[in-house]
């Protein structure tokens, strides 16, 4: 079993419309999470970071967390063909800033 | 702008030869670690420095890859020989993991450079 597993997609949906992405975690002990996006040929950029159960809002961006399920994912609303790319899940596990990604579902938003 | 910078940004070569990467972190970060992608493999962590300390290089091909922070502000991957199966993107991230107990919720947030993309013939 995958440490952090996501839907490889490619995930489509309709310009201005909500894309959600979910990513799946092993480690109960996971204290903190992130999602990085990542243009074709580009370097992962940081997008959200969630470390409490719950919504964490930033924009166009909520990050939701539920630790009991071991379950993070990512809306973006009103999506936009400038969003089309990768997603990226990561989670900290143990006491190092040591991050497991996910391999990343792909978000296709066509206009 | 605060920003990692990694050299080179392509590198094509022969199998066999020495391949030297490059990082510098943002300037104040304490953390530095180097990741290989490939799409068969994803993202992969080779090795992690923290106050240039080395961490953990567990996954890193310890007969060729080896990894040095010779001072705060420049990391290195080397791989000797290189062989065609290390081809991929490196990509050297930082963070800034602050000293004591109490720690903010940024604390282990890692930004990426612009990557290496290796090729070995």
């Amino acid at each position: 079993q995958k440490e952090v597993e996501q839907n490889s997609g490619p995930l489509s949906v309709p310009e201005g419309a909500i894309a959600s992405l979910n990513c799946t975690y092993s480690d109960r002990g996971s204290q903190s999470f992130f999602w990085y996006r990542q243009y074709s040929g580009k370097s992962p950029e940081l997008i959200m970071s969630i470390y409490s159960n719950g919504d964490k809002e930033d924009g166009r961006f909520t990050a939701q967390l539920n630790k009991a399920s071991q379950y993070v994912s990512l809306l973006i609303r009103d999506s936009q063909p400038s969003d089309s790319a990768t997603y990226l899940c990561a989670v900290r596990s143990g006491g190092y800033n040591k991050l497991i990604f996910g391999a990343g579902t792909r978000l296709a938003v066509h206009p | 702008d605060a920003r990692v910078t990694q050299t080179p940004r392509h590198k094509v070569t022969e199998m066999g030869q020495e391949v030297t990467m490059r990082c510098q972190p943002i300037l104040g970060h304490n953390t530095v670690f180097w990741y290989r992608q490939t799409m068969m493999q994803g993202l992969e962590l080779l090795a992690y420095f923290r106050n240039r300390a080395p961490l953990d290089d567990s996954g890193m091909p310890k007969d060729r890859f080896s990894a040095e922070m010779p001072d705060a502000t420049l990391a290195t991957l080397k791989i000797q020989p290189s062989e065609p199966r290390d081809s991929a993107v490196y990509f050297c991230a930082s963070g800034l993991v602050p000293r004591g107990v109490l720690k903010r919720d940024s604390s282990y947030e890692q930004y990426f450079g612009p990557g290496t993309r290796l090729t070995v013939t």
